[in-house]
């Protein structure tokens, strides 16, 4: 199994442009997540889906879209991407959203740079 | 809305040294979570906690829920060069099916 795999690891925008970011899992897990890390803030949670075509915002979810058209897969979209989005961006997904033994599984991550 | 502080923000302690780091929310918990992020790696599952005054041990690593399930802690007897990392709990609330992570514990490891 792979878990969860992102793509690009890494990336580099002028501000302004548009870009999507894909998370895909392989666990059958029915919640996923989109995170953005930044120094010293922890994990901050921007959108989730708690199944196939269902989304919802999170903390801090301006300036990002999402869609969730297939189980296995969310997809997380800067529109215009601004500086401040600069961050390293993490796809989670979990079996249930009520705890689970197994916790959340992390992809390795985007390393997103807007200049 | 429901909040998790989670200090200290750093920890610096020379190898051998223990290190503990503490999780307190506002409101009372279901379940809280730990997580170890090696750097420039991604969070990976350590542990859950469900019941009130709950420990639970892993090698060196112990963890514990409190009794009113506001609080918890990790604590790492004889730190190694391996334990080095950012630590991070994450709480959720019955009304919710989102956790609350804290902001993390960045352990540092002197040789």
């Amino acid at each position: 199994n792979a878990g969860v795999t992102q793509t690009p690891k890494f990336r580099v925008l002028k501000t302004g442009q548009s870009m999507t970011l894909l998370c895909a899992q392989d666990m059958n897990h029915e919640y996923m997540y989109w995170y953005r890390q930044d120094p010293g803030m922890g994990l901050r949670l921007i959108h989730y889906s708690v199944g196939e075509g269902t989304t919802a915002k999170g903390e801090v979810p301006d300036g990002y879209n999402v869609s969730r058209l297939k189980k296995q897969n969310f997809l997380l979209g800067l529109e215009s991407a601004a500086p401040s989005q600069t961050s390293v961006y993490f796809c989670a997904s979990s079996p249930t959203g009520l705890g689970s033994i197994t916790g959340y599984t992390f992809g390795s991550g985007t390393r997103l740079t807007v200049v | 809305g429901q909040q998790v502080m989670q200090i200290p923000q750093y920890q610096h302690v020379q190898e051998g040294e223990d290190f503990t780091t503490y999780c307190n929310s506002s409101t009372t918990l279901s379940n809280i979570q730990w997580y170890k992020q090696r750097p420039g790696g991604h969070p990976v599952f350590l542990i859950q906690l469900v019941k009130s005054g709950e420990v639970k041990k892993q090698k060196r690593l112990t963890f514990q829920f409190g009794e009113a399930k506001k609080n918890s802690s990790l604590h790492i007897t004889a730190t190694q060069t391996t334990d080095v990392g950012t630590y991070f709990c994450a709480g959720r609330t019955g009304g919710s099916y989102i956790p609350t992570f804290g902001r993390g514990t960045s352990l540092i490891v002197h040789p």
